[in-house]
């Protein structure tokens, strides 16, 4: 039990266009969800917390305009990075909490060219 | 505020050696720790964790030990195997249920055979 996924699990756009990532527990349902950003050999970055029916809380520093996240039900929370640039290629992760443990997804690897 | 420090890496071992991965903690009070383990291209999986002080975590080999005199919680495995290659991060969580976790720098393990 405990399951997340994201969708795609990779994906290469053009600089300019936006991109949405999907984060979805498959088998419990999550009130939070967290956007975690990693740099390659660095640790993860949080960027926002997803609450269920309200608006995300985002990080110091995390624009909010640029990183939108809705989380529309129980069980799914996404990430739609606007207007993307080079400097947004990154691996990005979810997790969904459940009790007091969080359960990550497989992660999504963005390329902006 | 809370935080988690790790030894610098990366470790390079060889199969059947002893591992011991160092992690430090600053924090109000008492709070569960966890060891997450990301294998190459994956997401963060929870290694194991440790609810209060003297509590020892273990799972797959691996064992840590919540120790509130040396604040301190260092991930040891008897004898690695080339399976085990993959970054390892030390986090404590934020206050209570659904909240955000604080991750170590994360550490690169490599076991060759």
């Amino acid at each position: 039990g405990a399951v997340v996924s994201q969708h795609p699990s990779r994906v290469i756009c053009k600089s300019g266009t936006s991109v949405k990532i999907e984060c979805r527990s498959l088998d419990f349902q999550a009130t939070t969800m967290f956007w975690y950003r990693q740099f390659p050999k660095k640790s993860l970055m949080l960027m926002a917390t997803s609450n269920e029916g309200s608006k995300a809380t985002y990080e110091q520093g995390v624009e909010k305009d640029k990183f939108l996240i809705n989380h529309a039900s129980l069980t799914l929370s996404t990430l739609t990075v606007t207007s993307a640039h080079p400097e947004d290629s990154s691996f990005y992760i979810c997790s969904a909490s459940r009790h007091y443990e969080q359960y990550f997804g497989p992660g999504t690897r963005l390329t902006v060219t | 505020g809370d935080s988690v420090t790790q030894m610098e890496g990366p470790v390079t071992l060889s199969e059947e050696a002893f591992l011991t991965i160092n992690c430090t903690y600053t924090a109000t009070g008492y709070p569960s720790l966890f060891w997450y383990v990301q294998y190459p291209g994956e997401g963060l999986q929870l290694l194991l964790k440790a609810t209060k002080a003297d509590d020892k975590g273990s799972n797959k080999g691996f064992e840590a030990t919540y120790r509130k005199e040396t604040t301190s919680f260092h991930l040891e495995k008897g004898s690695v195997q080339v399976s085990d290659s993959a970054v390892y991060f030390c986090a404590l969580p934020k206050g209570g249920a659904n909240s955000k976790l604080t991750f170590g720098k994360g550490i690169t393990l490599s076991v060759r055979p």
